[in-house]
């Protein structure tokens, strides 16, 4: 069966400060992958998806990133963080028409 | 520009009926999805409609209206586990999986 993992599970950092989430799927190949982003009492905002290895679309400017070095591994990373960075971000990965979330890192920038 | 919109709260009884509504507006349809999430937790897929009508998975059903943008979840004999945040959401490409979440529905179930 499939699983998503994703780490860490709470983070505290200070702005300015660099961020790398990871997110890895096992039981499955190529999958498509995403990077969602909620603020508290809020809907999913869509950061990120990646259809393969080293494809990344942007759904909205800011000051995040995302890589997929390998198949079943996605990052999100931030050179310098900012307030209004702070979310619970959760990583996806889809098949066919359902969406299957990992656990969530939720971050908070003091 | 595209959007779905959900009530932002609603509040019910164990045993109850609910129903949850949602209207989108999409350049694209493909699919409306609902799914729930419980604070703190990870959203999870609860249904899926293509085609219009009802489709039932136990005590949880949705409904699919393309001609008139509109969709709803109904839940039934209501729980207190039932109570999150429900989210529908529009696949408005077909070539791609991405989908379009609304705001979400906070339900509150009481005893």
């Amino acid at each position: 069966s499939q699983t998503i993992h994703q780490w860490p599970a709470t983070l505290v950092q200070p702005v300015g400060s660099p961020l790398s989430l990871e997110c890895t799927v096992e039981g499955t190949s190529n999958p498509n992958l995403y990077w969602y982003r909620q603020a508290a009492g809020r809907g999913l905002q869509l950061l990120f998806y990646s259809v393969g290895i080293g494809q990344i679309s942007s759904e909205v400017p800011q000051n995040l990133s995302a890589s997929r070095p390998q198949d079943r591994q996605f990052i999100l990373s931030s050179k310098k963080l900012l307030l209004s960075d702070s979310g619970f971000y959760l990583c996806a990965w889809s098949l066919q028409d359902t969406q299957y979330f990992g656990p969530g890192t939720r971050l908070t920038v003091l | 520009g595209q959007s779905l919109e959900q009530p932002s709260e609603v509040t019910a009884v164990e045993g109850a009926i609910v129903q949850i509504n949602c209207t989108y507006q999409t350049s694209g349809f493909y699919g409306l999805s609902w799914y729930q999430q419980h604070d703190g937790g990870a959203p999870t897929f609860l249904s899926y409609n293509a085609l219009d009508g009802l489709e039932e998975t136990g005590r949880f059903s949705s409904f699919l209206s393309r001609s008139d943008s509109y969709g709803y979840l109904l839940l039934q004999e209501l729980q207190m586990k039932d109570s999150a945040s429900y989210f529908c959401a529009v696949r408005d490409r077909g070539n791609t999986d991405k989908l379009i979440f609304g705001t979400g529905t906070r339900l509150q179930v009481f005893p």
